[in-house]
């Protein structure tokens, strides 16, 4: 089955303790991102890649981290997690950037106490 | 940057009546606008799209006009059922530029039988 998979679903976790949130698609796809989606402010990108070893910033990148060593996965990295990075984070993928519709994961719930 | 504004925030219809959710952007780059449905507890995903080349694009019960000159763009659902309750995204991007999308704030669709 064709999927973005995202783990863990749920964390709980305190300040400063470094954190990892795991992304993989099985659709072989060339760009992947990370958004956060926060109550009244819609969904803001974090990061994006077009490819292997190629990432960038997207609206809202400060405190966050990615690594794209292999085309499936793209994992975020929260080196010291702060409590404004309490947040619904979606990873998505899509075949290339001209094409059009972005498959997201199914989410992770971030609570930074 | 580019900056996308979504109204209303809330919508409540009857079953049956028509719903339009309006979205405007500022950076005249911008060419692709795809629109998101996100129901309770659940990813986004896409149910339409339109590129800047064109002005209007219907699948169904759901369409998309597109107004380059004012800068807006409208998801209309007719006759709408119960199941199209949910927060709906609009989003904008500059395909072949940055590929950065800029969403909007959402509009939360509430459908009464």
């Amino acid at each position: 089955e064709a999927q973005v998979t995202q783990n863990p679903r749920y964390l709980i976790t305190v300040t400063g303790k470094k954190l990892t949130v795991t992304c993989s698609q099985n659709m072989n796809h060339e760009y992947m991102s990370w958004y956060r989606q926060d109550p009244g402010l819609g969904l803001r990108q974090i990061y994006y890649s077009m490819n292997v070893e190629v990432t960038d910033k997207g609206d809202v990148p400060e405190g966050y981290k990615v690594s794209r060593k292999e085309k499936r996965n793209f994992p975020l990295i929260l080196e010291s997690p702060s409590p404004n990075q309490t947040s619904l984070y979606f990873c998505a993928s899509s075949l290339s950037p001209d094409y059009n519709e972005q498959f997201f994961g199914p989410g992770t719930r971030l609570t930074v106490l | 940057g580019e900056n996308v504004e979504q109204h209303p925030s809330t919508l409540s219809v009857q079953e049956g009546d028509s719903a339009v959710i309006k979205c405007t952007y500022s950076d005249s780059a911008s060419n692709y606008f795809p629109w998101y449905k996100q129901e309770l507890g659940k990813r986004p995903q896409l149910i339409i799209d339109i590129r800047s080349n064109v002005g209007e694009k219907k699948d169904q019960r759901i369409a998309v006009t597109l107004n380059k000159t004012a800068k807006h763009f409208s998801l209309h659902i007719t006759e709408t059922q119960p199941e199209d309750s949910a927060v709906y995204f609009c989003a904008a991007s500059n395909q072949g530029g940055s590929y950065i999308p800029t969403f909007g704030r959402g509009t939360s669709l509430i459908v009464h039988p």
